[in-house]
């Protein structure tokens, strides 16, 4: 089982330019959760998918951000024009339908850097 | 402000000592869990302790969870140098499916061999 994946581990963009995060679950689970650690802190939720559905998206900034889950695929968190502030760790997690809540299998992260 | 806040911010310990690690929070919850964070890596789930429970034990953690002081804490038993890392507790809110979980500042906690 190869946990949860994210690529890539390491991202910079210029400034303006876009952010593309890939999460592949657990095998076997359909949930998955994006969160973000900006430095010294900790993390903070952005959102909730099941397959093709957004269940949360409370924690996801108004602009410039969206979040999928596709039927086939991975998970894509996606950052348009990206901006300093931006830069931060970016962590996915997943779960089986049943475990909302729960424990959690994250994900070693991406790390975004905008330059 | 912050659901979960941590304390210490940063612990240092020997080998072999205990380390303690408190987390308070302020709504209604769930569950409680903690998780550890190695350098640069991802968060490892060590322990969840329901709302309807006082004390878990996994091999050299213990969770205590205080609900009528919204509080929780997390023992490290005879400590090794593998365990340092930092430490974040989370809540999952007691209602509604959201998913979400409120993660505190964290604590930093070194053990020196």
């Amino acid at each position: 089982n190869a946990g949860v994946m994210q690529n890539p581990r390491h991202l910079v963009r210029r400034r303006g330019q876009e952010a593309r995060l890939r999460c592949s679950p657990m095998k076997g689970h359909s949930h998955v959760y994006w969160y973000r650690q900006l430095p010294e802190e900790g993390l903070k939720f952005m959102v909730y998918l099941q397959k093709e559905n957004i269940i949360d998206e409370s924690g996801m900034p108004k602009e410039r951000f969206s979040a999928e889950f596709p039927k086939e695929g991975p998970s894509i968190l996606r950052i348009q024009q990206v901006v300093r502030g931006d830069s931060a760790a970016y962590f996915c997690a997943s779960s089986p339908a049943g475990q909302v809540g729960g424990g959690y299998t994250f994900g070693s992260g991406t790390r975004l850097t905008v330059v | 402000s912050q659901q979960g806040e941590e304390d210490p911010q940063a612990l240092s310990i020997q080998e072999g000592e205990n380390a303690t690690m408190n987390c308070s929070y302020k709504t209604s919850i769930n569950n409680l869990q903690w998780y550890r964070q190695n350098s640069g890596r991802g968060l490892v789930h060590l322990i969840l302790i329901r709302s309807n429970e006082r004390e878990k034990h996994s091999g050299r953690l213990r969770v205590t969870l205080d609900t009528s002081k919204k509080s929780s804490s997390l023992l490290i038993t005879a400590s090794r140098a593998a365990d340092t890392a930092s430490y974040f507790c989370a809540t999952a809110e007691f209602s509604g499916n959201t998913g979400k979980l409120i993660f505190g500042q964290g604590t930093t906690l070194q053990v020196k061999p």
